[in-house]
């Protein structure tokens, strides 16, 4: 069963523009984390923020959590062709307080960036 | 540093063939997963392996069997193959169980893989 999903599944935009996706989970979670992936290739860990943290930032990217909503935001500044991909969120299933070992992905959003 | 290797990048299958996918990791990470990517369908585990000589299933494991013979290596072997089985396999590796806080998944380019 799914736990993430992301929103929009498109998004097209261009260079300089901000882009913000959003992912909205079902069950408690101790953290989440956020995937990007290039065509034909594999995926490429982002960013992971905690259950305790509101915001996280790493270059242009801006990482929200809410908790309380079940619901994270992937904001991407200035944004360059090279942006160009399919961004995941990612959590890991959790059973009474254990992780299960299990990260489960949403179905993406697939982000252009026109030059 | 190669990280996570995969091959071959593309095989084509008539039903009922055999194959099998190789991976290799040389970031000494104890955890190793395959996956299937089907559009509409996202990621789904197959099966996955916790250390050396340990093999798990996960959420998709029918018709696929795996081994982790080394640390280094973990192979998805297919023995009867189906065209449902068509899809887009990535292999994963993390240092700790995937989840964890220290503990990204780091993946392989995949294998695009067609059964006829």
């Amino acid at each position: 069963s799914q736990q993430g999903e992301e929103d929009p599944q498109a998004l097209s935009i261009q260079e300089g523009e901000n882009a913000t996706m959003n992912c909205s989970y079902k069950t408690s979670i101790n953290n989440l984390q956020w995937y990007r992936q290039n065509s034909g290739r594999g995926l490429v860990h982002l960013i992971l923020i905690r259950s305790n943290e509101r915001e996280k930032h790493s270059g242009r990217l801006r990482v929200t959590l809410d908790t309380s909503k079940k619901s994270s935001s992937l904001l991407i500044t200035a944004s360059r062709a090279a942006d160009t991909a399919s961004y995941f969120c990612a959590t890991p299933g959790i059973m009474g307080s254990s992780n299960t070992g299990k990260l489960i992905f949403g179905q993406g959003t697939t982000l252009q960036v026109k030059p | 540093n190669a990280g996570v290797t995969q091959t071959p990048k593309f095989r084509v299958l008539k039903t009922g063939q055999s194959m099998t996918l190789l991976c290799a990791q040389d970031m000494n990470h104890e955890y190793m997963y395959w996956y299937r990517q089907d559009p509409g369908m996202g990621l789904r585990l197959i099966h996955y392996s916790v250390g050396e000589g340990t093999t798990a299933k996960g959420e998709v494991p029918d018709g696929y069997n795996v081994s982790r013979l080394k640390k280094q290596n973990f192979l998805l072997g297919l023995e009867s193959a189906a065209p449902s089985q068509t899809s887009v396999y990535f292999c994963a590796s993390s240092y700790n169980i995937q989840g964890s806080y220290n503990s990204p998944l780091h993946f392989g380019n995949g294998t695009r893989l067609t059964v006829t």
